[in-house]
Parts: C-alpha cells; sequence; structure tokens
C-alpha cells in the first residue's frame, strides 16, 4: 500500500478554518485518497474522498495538489466536536478493496 | 437495520478461552470488514467479505483467528485460545460495494484478556 504522512498533532482555535495536509509521494494513478475521522470512544467515520479534481462536501473540502503527491482536508470552521483524530488514507480500487489506517492527525480545538 | 451493530459491546475472557464476536451490517451493504484497534493505535485490517466470500484475510494475526459470513450478512470473527496480547477494540464496518470506499462502522466490541 502506498504510504501517507500526516502531522501527529494539530491544534485550532474554535470558528477558524483547519488545513490538514498529507504527504503521499508515492501515490499510483489508480488510488483514491480517503479521508476519516474518529472521534473519542467511536468508530471511524468517513469524511471525503477524491482522485485528482478538488471535492466539498457538508463536512469538508478536500483539495488535491496537481501532482497528486499530497493533498489538504479543509474544515472550514472547526468546532470544539471536531476534536478527532484525522486519518488520510490511499485507497488502489485496482487491487484491493480495503483500508490501511495509519496513525492520523490529533486535532484539538480549543475556544 | 439502521447502522452497523456489534455484539457484544464488551467481553471479559480468561485466557485460553474462545471468544466469538458478531457483526450485523447495514442490510443492503454487499461488503463487511473486520478491524483490530490497539488503543492510541489506528484500526488495523483483518480481513473483508464480499456477500459470503471472503476474497482478503491477510491481516488475521495467526490461525487462531477466523471468521465467516456464511449467508452474506451477518459475520462473526471467532478468535481461539485466546491471548492477552488479543486485547483490543474489534471493529466491523460496511460498505455497500467492496469498490466504494465509504465505510460505516459500528461502535466496536471491546476485547480483555485476562
Amino acid at each position: 500500500d502506498a504510504k501517507t504522512t500526516q502531522p501527529n498533532s494539530m491544534e485550532s482555535n474554535e470558528e477558524e478554518p483547519v488545513h490538514l495536509p498529507c504527504n503521499h509521494s508515492t501515490i499510483s494513478g489508480t488510488d483514491y485518497i480517503h479521508w476519516y475521522r474518529q472521534l473519542p470512544s467511536q468508530g471511524p467515520e468517513y469524511v471525503i474522498h477524491g482522485l485528482t479534481s478538488n471535492v466539498n462536501n457538508r463536512m469538508a473540502s478536500l483539495a488535491i495538489a496537481e501532482d497528486r503527491k499530497s493533498s489538504t482536508l479543509i474544515l472550514h470552521r472547526a468546532t470544539l466536536r471536531d476534536a478527532a483524530v484525522y486519518y488520510c488514507i490511499l485507497r488502489d480500487t485496482g487491487t484491493a478493496s480495503k483500508l490501511t489506517f495509519g496513525t492520523g492527525t490529533r486535532l484539538q480545538v480549543t475556544l | 437495520g439502521a447502522g452497523v451493530s456489534q455484539s457484544p459491546r464488551y467481553k471479559v475472557t480468561k485466557r485460553g478461552q474462545d471468544v466469538t464476536l458478531r457483526c450485523d451490517p447495514i442490510s443492503s451493504h454487499a461488503t463487511l470488514y473486520w478491524y483490530q484497534q490497539a488503543l492510541g493505535q489506528g484500526p488495523e485490517f483483518l480481513t473483508y467479505f464480499n456477500y459470503e466470500a471472503q476474497p482478503d484475510k491477510s491481516g488475521l494475526p495467526s490461525d487462531r483467528f477466523s471468521a465467516e459470513r456464511p449467508e452474506g450478512s451477518i459475520s462473526t470473527l471467532t478468535i481461539q485460545r485466546t491471548e492477552q496480547r488479543d486485547s483490543a477494540m474489534y471493529r466491523c464496518a460496511s460498505s455497500l460495494a467492496q469498490d466504494t470506499g465509504e465505510l460505516f462502522f459500528g461502535e466496536g466490541s471491546r476485547l480483555t484478556v485476562l
């Protein structure tokens, strides 16, 4: 599986935008970029995914670099409920179905 | 059902006992996954099913671990002769199909082996 690199932790103030980076320099052409988050004491929750173009949904935006070697998850206005571990995952739909989680970024949101 | 349901939520057992965990996926979902999550770590893939077929069981840590999904819906994960290192949260997830990236996770079964 292609590997992703994320900062161990980040902090944000409530109601400010948060940009969570992810590097994936060995990404292949068939890898989708997925983001999941895990709130304390809960199971992982799907956030967003994309292939080449930037994506928006009600939870977040995903900005993908033109060379696809990095991406950024954008939370437009962080709230205390967004405090979680955020996982950036590459999924090769050509050869495998599983998601391989790494250690993710622990996001702390403060008042 | 409305979401992925797992049982039991908590299981405490003695070393050497067998344990079976159950997962009831979202009813329309063809694909079902099992993950193991140690405290403070990300989930680790164990195995997955597409209907009743089990295309990938590469993550099962030893032959003491096995999983079934005989009718393509409910699945069980069995750990034989449990060891203390098996203590973890076991998470089940389902998705509409095996080529979709949106997995829906259950609340997990926390296993403690004494």
